[in-house]
């Protein structure tokens, strides 16, 4: 099983420029979740998707949108990025939403992004 | 003030040295996390706990609730396990909000 899988590993951007950032678990797991992990700082809630079909703002939505495809996908769009947006993007899952403490997180690799 | 903080910020030990990672917090919680990040950027949960004490291996994770106060083991540390330990605290009053440390970077020289 490969597990989380997101596309790109790897991306260059300049300001104002738009892109999706994938993502797809096999897990068959319900949640979904976007974070950023900047240097110095703990990781930070983008977006969240407790189960199909819902989608709710974390701690630092601006500048962001999601999709919920499927049970399998979720996707993080930039519409118009900025230099802040510079980040490493992770996409997790958990089996429910982290209600009971038997729901590890699983992770992504991680997209690395840079806006210029 | 951060709520959840992790000490040290780095730690440099020599291979086999016992190693202690520590996470305080401020907030009731219902759950700490604790999870490994390899240099190359991936992150891999290791430890969910509420209560008392779990050992994997040669880690071991204790968590003492009344102090609000975690700390994570190794034992007989390898150069392999150079990387980024990182607690994170789910709230009491959230279903999924984890609120993260900045981690702890290890390195194990051999």
């Amino acid at each position: 099983n490969a597990g989380v899988t997101q596309t790109p590993k790897f991306q260059v951007l300049k300001t104002g420029q738009s892109m999706t950032l994938q993502c797809a678990q096999d897990m068959n797991h319900n949640s979904m979740y976007w974070y950023r992990q900047d240097p110095g700082m703990g990781l930070r809630l983008i977006y969240y998707s407790a189960s199909e079909g819902t989608t709710d703002k974390g701690e630092v939505p601006n500048g962001y949108n999601v999709s919920r495809l499927n049970k399998r996908e979720f996707s993080l769009r930039l519409e118009s990025a900025a230099p802040s947006q510079t980040s490493v993007y992770f996409c997790a899952c958990s089996e429910l939403l982290l209600r009971s403490s038997n729901s590890p997180l699983h992770f992504g690799n991680g997209t690395r992004l840079t806006v210029t | 003030k951060n709520e959840v903080e992790q000490s040290p910020q780095n730690l440099t030990a020599q291979e086999g040295e016992f190693i202690t990672i520590n996470c305080s917090y401020s907030v009731g919680i219902s759950a700490l996390h604790w999870l490994q990040q390899h240099p190359g950027g991936g992150i891999v949960s290791l430890f969910m706990l509420s209560s008392g004490k779990k050992k994997h291996g040669r880690l071991i994770a204790t968590i003492n609730i009344q102090e609000k106060h975690s700390s994570l083991h190794i034992t007989a540390s390898h150069p392999r396990d150079s990387a980024v330990y990182i607690c994170a605290v789910r709230r009491m009053d959230s279903n999924y909000q984890l609120i993260w440390g900045a981690g702890t970077k290890l390195i194990i020289k051999p």
